[in-house]
């Protein structure tokens, strides 16, 4: 079974300033995506950034971009210039690709707060 | 074009009462799940779908039933509700194949007291 950790339950940054929160995961599976999803203080589930395992580009998404380390299985994501509405929990989520095991586990989730 | 729709937003319920949270989709998506989100736990699989006439236990099943008679629907039954149960309920939804994630409804608050 897969799981993913998320080891830093709150953070907090300065508005304008760069901040990274970690991730790591565990499998055996070689071919699966990895996610970043937002939910704001509304509880919707925002889908943020995506990354395919076989692919070793990191994604990017305009302020939002990801390290990928697949051989030490991270998944770190980077906001620069944070603004207040980035305040929000934010998941870490892996998809096994293949057959027909399409779940996504999440980690427990970094409280991220932007200061003024 | 809806999403992935959830009915009701909240819903406060007696112990031992018993209740569907109903989820539809319009996207013509085969995989459907839901999930439970609880303080400190990250969301966790009740239960998912890969298609119509299929579905499968995911990582916190007990006290729950699903069945997907259709493509769009994808209903959570509680068949004996416990104050354990008291949660945010998520249904989301994803097409087969492009790998880009799960669709979340806006979540359902149950209470069980």
């Amino acid at each position: 079974a897969q799981t993913v950790t998320q080891s830093q339950p709150e953070m907090s940054v300065q508005e304008a300033e760069t901040v990274t929160l970690s991730c790591t995961y565990d499998t055996s599976e070689n071919n699966y995506y990895l996610f970043w999803y937002k939910q704001p203080p509304s509880r919707q589930m925002i889908l943020v950034i995506r990354q395919e395992a076989y692919k070793q580009q990191n994604a990017t998404e305009n302020r939002f971009s990801v390290n990928f380390q697949k051989a030490a299985k991270s998944f770190s994501l980077k906001i620069s210039d944070s603004q207040l509405g980035d305040t929000a929990m934010y998941f870490c989520a892996f998809m096994n690709r293949g057959g027909s095991n399409y779940k996504l586990t999440f980690g427990k989730g970094t409280l991220l707060t932007v200061n003024p | 074009n809806a999403g992935v729709t959830q009915t009701p937003k909240f819903q406060v319920l007696k112990t031992g009462q018993s209740m569907t949270l109903q989820c539809a989709q319009d996207m013509n998506h085969e995989y459907m799940s839901w999930y439970r989100q609880d303080p400190g736990m990250g969301l966790r699989l009740i239960h998912y779908s890969v298609g119509a006439g299929i579905t499968d236990q995911g990582e916190v099943p007990n006290g729950y039933n699903v069945s997907r008679s259709t493509t769009e629907d994808f209903p959570l039954r509680l068949l004996s509700a416990a104050p354990s149960q008291t949660s945010v309920y998520f249904c989301a939804s994803s097409y087969r194949g492009n790998g880009y994630g799960y669709t979340f409804g806006s979540g359902t608050r149950l209470t069980v007291v």
